[in-house]
């Protein structure tokens, strides 16, 4: 079993539909999560951090986190082409690392 | 967060030689790491780079493949020797920030390709 693990994709949606980004993780004892944009040739941006279990809203963005169930997802409201990339979910480890998952990539329809 | 310059941005090498890529960092960091991304996949840790000891390699990396070096609390360099088309990949390099030093910042990255 994969440290952390993420829809295979790829998915596509529908400009202004939402995008729902799932993804598991290993270590039960794990207390921080990332979710990382990288579009094509492009390096990955940090696009929001989460914490706590519950739902963070940035914008167009949630992270959500279930530590019980080891799950954490990001949903993408209203969205758009320029949404279209690759996403990493990343599950910090100790002294500075984070483990990253293999990525989901969404295309989003005009 | 810090802003991370890297360089080359790409680079087409010829078997059996060596590059060394550069990455510099605005502000002073304890950590620096050098991450590969090979095509269509995600990100592997290659090593942790302090600054005043030697470097810390995760497990399928080798000092004698790639050298690092870290001389001072901005500046890092990975350097990818002997190379093979197998080391064809994005090198990213990294600092941590923000709560607790756990995320991560990524420089531009420096697609490399052996032929």
């Amino acid at each position: 079993q994969k440290e952390v693990e993420q829809n295979s994709g790829p998915l596509s949606v529908p400009e202004g539909a939402i995008a729902s980004l799932n993804c598991t993780y290993s270590d039960r004892g794990s207390q921080s999560f990332f979710w990382y944009r990288q579009y094509s040739g492009k390096s990955p941006e940090l696009i929001m951090s989460i914490y706590s279990n519950g739902d963070k809203e940035d914008g167009r963005f949630t992270a959500q986190l279930n530590k019980a169930s080891q799950y954490v997802s990001l949903l993408i409201r209203d969205s758009q082409p320029s949404d279209s990339a690759t996403y990493l979910c990343a599950v910090y480890a100790n002294a500075g690392k984070s483990t990253f998952g293999d990525g989901t990539t969404l295309t989003v329809k005009p | 967060s810090a802003v991370i310059s890297q360089k080359p941005s790409r680079d087409i090498c010829q078997r059996g030689t060596s590059l060394t890529i550069q990455c510099q960092v605005d502000s002073q960091v304890t950590m620096m790491f050098w991450y590969r991304q090979q095509p269509g996949q995600s990100l592997t840790l290659i090593a942790t780079a302090n600054q005043g000891s030697e470097a810390t390699y995760e497990s399928g990396f080798v000092i004698d493949k790639f050298p690092i070096s870290r001389p001072n609390l901005t500046f890092s360099t990975l350097t990818v020797s002997n190379m093979s088309p197998e080391d064809s990949s994005i090198y990213l390099c990294s600092v941590v920030w923000g709560r607790a030093n756990t995320e991560a910042f990524f420089g531009q990255g420096t697609r490399l390709t052996v032929v």
